[in-house]
């Protein structure tokens, strides 16, 4: 029972780098998305996936790109990393109906320098 | 809009204190409500929910109920353990899925 799987842990980059941050579920849930945790502001919605071939913008969106070829995978792409993007991302994935939550994964804590 | 808000923290209490930690909601139709918890260097794990008004969501000593009357979702327990330290996110999710946390509240539990 892995749940969600992100990978890297931990990353730094340099500004003006692209990288792109692993996410992977193995629960067969449809909607996927992907936080981001930075002090005092909670999590803020960046990119969220109804289901394969599908995704939209969320709250933060800039900067970041997304695709879901497959129902288990949505990685994120950032294009060309600034030190306004260092924060903790989290995917997250949710079974279907009203009564459920999400599943985290365990975050990527990335540093752009 | 729909939104969340929790009790700034951070909260420091002795082991063996009560807590209460309060989360006020504004949404449209009924959303399900759900308390989650973010240990250090960790991601965050569900702790409990309530899908409708006066339900009661528990789970290892800690109680919330769905206040629609209020727009509340409290979270308490009647005595808390230095296990617990950990941030508290509320949150809410509603008719079309779309999730909106609280900031946290960090809880400090001394012995």
């Amino acid at each position: 029972n892995a749940g969600v799987t992100q990978t890297p842990k931990f990353q730094v980059l340099k500004t003006g780098q692209s990288m792109t941050l692993q996410c992977a579920q193995d629960m067969n849930h449809e909607y996927m998305s992907w936080y981001r945790q930075d002090p005092g502001m909670g999590l803020r919605l960046i990119h969220y996936s109804v289901g394969a071939g599908i995704t939209d913008q969320g709250e933060v969106p800039n900067g970041y790109n997304v695709s879901r070829s497959t129902t288990e995978d949505f990685p994120l792409r950032l294009l060309s990393a600034a030190p306004s993007q260092t924060s903790v991302y989290f995917c997250a994935s949710l079974a279907g109906g009203t009564n459920y939550g999400y599943t985290f994964g365990s975050g990527t804590r990335l540093t752009v320098v | 809009g729909d939104s969340v808000t929790q009790m700034e923290g951070p909260v420091t209490l002795s082991e063996e204190a009560f807590l209460t930690i309060n989360c006020t909601y504004t949404a449209t139709g009924y959303p399900s409500l759900f308390w989650y918890v973010q240990y250090p260097g960790e991601g965050l794990q569900l702790l409990l929910k309530a899908t409708k008004a006066d339900d009661k969501g528990s789970n290892k000593g800690f109680e919330a109920t769905y206040r629609k009357e209020t727009t509340s979702f409290h979270l308490e327990k009647g005595s808390v353990q230095v296990s617990d330290s950990a941030v508290y996110f509320c949150a809410l999710k509603n008719t079309g899925n779309q999730f909106y946390f609280g900031t946290g509240t960090s809880l400090t539990v001394i012995p």
